[in-house]
């Protein structure tokens, strides 16, 4: 198993629809990570969770909601979304908070709305 | 908010040549960091460093972290295609749980 594994790769969806993302990582790390990837922009941090705890949360829309039943499995349901929400979703883990900056990042869900 | 401003946006080179890139910011960082993006991958960490002036190398990969902690650099000698990518840095204000900051990164291209 790789470190950190998300599905679908690929996702298109309507603007109605209802979805999920999911992320699993196998490192026994304790923080996972949700970023935002768009085309000529830098990486946009969503939301951060610490032993299942969401401690950061950067002025996301609600149409976007996270879920971490666990230190080894994170979600983002996707609910409503807008055709600029259309991007490159990475999910990440680190050993800890303390250490944010040594990310290790899965390969990436691209999401298209229509 | 805090900006990261990396150069060059893109790169063309051949197979074989040395690559530099930089990255620069209008305040202080205490940790730099640079990741690579291989096509349809997530980034992956390849250099940290945590000390002003610190230089540090990974294989043919060379980083430093620039005295005025505002800025850091990446060279990579004797390309090879397998460097094809976008190379992003990062910083944090201070070590630990602080939310990095990254540069809108730099493609680079090897042209057979």
């Amino acid at each position: 198993e790789t470190g950190v594994t998300q599905t679908p790769r690929h996702l298109v969806m309507g603007m109605t629809n209802k979805k999920s993302l999911k992320c699993e990582q196998h490192l026994g790390h304790n923080a996972m990570y949700w970023y935002k990837q768009s085309a000529k922009k830098p990486l946009e941090l969503m939301f951060v969770y610490s032993l299942e705890e969401r401690v950061e949360n950067n002025s996301v829309p609600s149409r976007f909601s996270p879920e971490c039943p666990n230190s080894s499995h994170l979600f983002l349901h996707l609910h409503t979304l807008q055709p600029e929400d259309s991007a490159l979703y990475l999910c990440a883990s680190s050993h800890s908070l303390a250490e944010t900056g040594e990310l290790f990042f899965g390969e990436g869900s691209r999401l298209t709305v229509l | 908010g805090q900006q990261l401003n990396q150069s060059p946006q893109s790169m063309f080179i051949q197979e074989g040549e040395d690559v530099s890139m930089n990255c620069t910011s209008s305040s202080i960082f205490n940790t730099w960091l640079w990741y690579k993006q291989d096509p349809g991958e997530g980034p992956v960490l390849l250099i940290a460093l945590y000390k002003a002036g610190e230089l540090t190398s990974n294989g043919r990969l060379t980083a430093q972290f620039g005295i005025t902690r505002k800025d850091s650099f990446l060279n990579i000698s004797a390309s090879i295609p397998s460097d094809v990518g976008i190379y992003f840095c990062a910083g944090q204000p201070t070590f630990g749980n602080e939310k990095l900051t990254f540069g809108t990164g730099t493609r680079l291209t090897i042209i057979p």
